[in-house]
């Protein structure tokens, strides 16, 4: 079936070092490709996202990059603070009859050490 | 704030007794999911409603019965639920596909659940 995969599970990187966290779908017809942060009691919150005619997409620190024929997407975190620290998502969606459907990654727990 | 509101935050309840999660989107959105969140698992979506009708019903036991009343109210009616149903459940609105708008959820920050 429709699957998202996503690695690493776990990310733990030094102050001011970058992360990246992978992820690889199956769906070729998906289109569209957000990213969201989860932090301790909160729900996911959309930090950037991406669609498929763009191939990159930068906000800050935070850059998404995007390889349709290879299905894969990338977030990319520069000069990483403990505040970034937090749950990573990435998902893919598509318009489907009635609504949206999006597959979701299992998550990259990221670590930022001060 | 992203829009989404959730009562409860916590819950604690047991196996016999029926409760009622609710959600709530000020975002003028027009589809509404709910999504259950255990310990090292994906997101597992469990109900999706686009213009107050369920379109997706990801075979979710009878246990948990959805209804939205409305395009900005969502409730998740809870009885005779099981220990393994304790998780973090999440509740998210969008557009729908028909507005021609991307697919972008916004979530609550969730209840998290527990059962006895």
């Amino acid at each position: 079936g429709e699957n998202v995969e996503q690695h690493p599970s776990t990310l733990s990187v030094q102050e001011g070092d970058s992360a990246v966290i992978k992820c690889t779908y199956s769906d070729s017809a998906s289109n569209y490709f957000p990213w969201y942060k989860q932090e301790l009691g909160k729900g996911p919150q959309l930090i950037i996202d991406i669609r498929s005619n763009v191939g990159e997409k930068k906000d800050q620190r935070i850059a998404v990059t995007l390889n349709k024929t290879a299905k894969h997407f990338s977030l990319h975190i520069t000069e990483t603070q403990p505040e970034d620290s937090a749950v990573y998502f990435c998902a893919a969606s598509k318009a489907n009859t009635g609504g949206f459907k999006t597959i979701f990654g299992a998550g990259t727990r990221l670590f930022v050490k001060a | 704030e992203t829009g989404v509101t959730q009562t409860p935050r916590h819950l604690v309840m047991g196996m016999t007794n029926k409760k009622s999660l609710k959600c709530e989107q000020h975002l003028g959105h027009n589809a509404m999911y709910w999504y259950k969140q255990s310990a090292k698992k994906p997101l597992e979506l469990m109900f999706v409603y686009s213009l107050e009708e369920r379109v997706e019903n990801n075979s979710v036991p009878s246990r948990f019965s959805p209804e939205c009343p409305n395009s900005s109210h969502l409730f998740l009616h809870l009885h005779t639920l099981q220990p393994e149903d304790s998780a973090l459940y999440l509740c998210a609105s969008s557009q729908d596909w028909t507005s021609g708008g991307v697919a972008t959820q916004y979530f609550g920050p969730g209840t998290r659940l527990l059962v006895l």
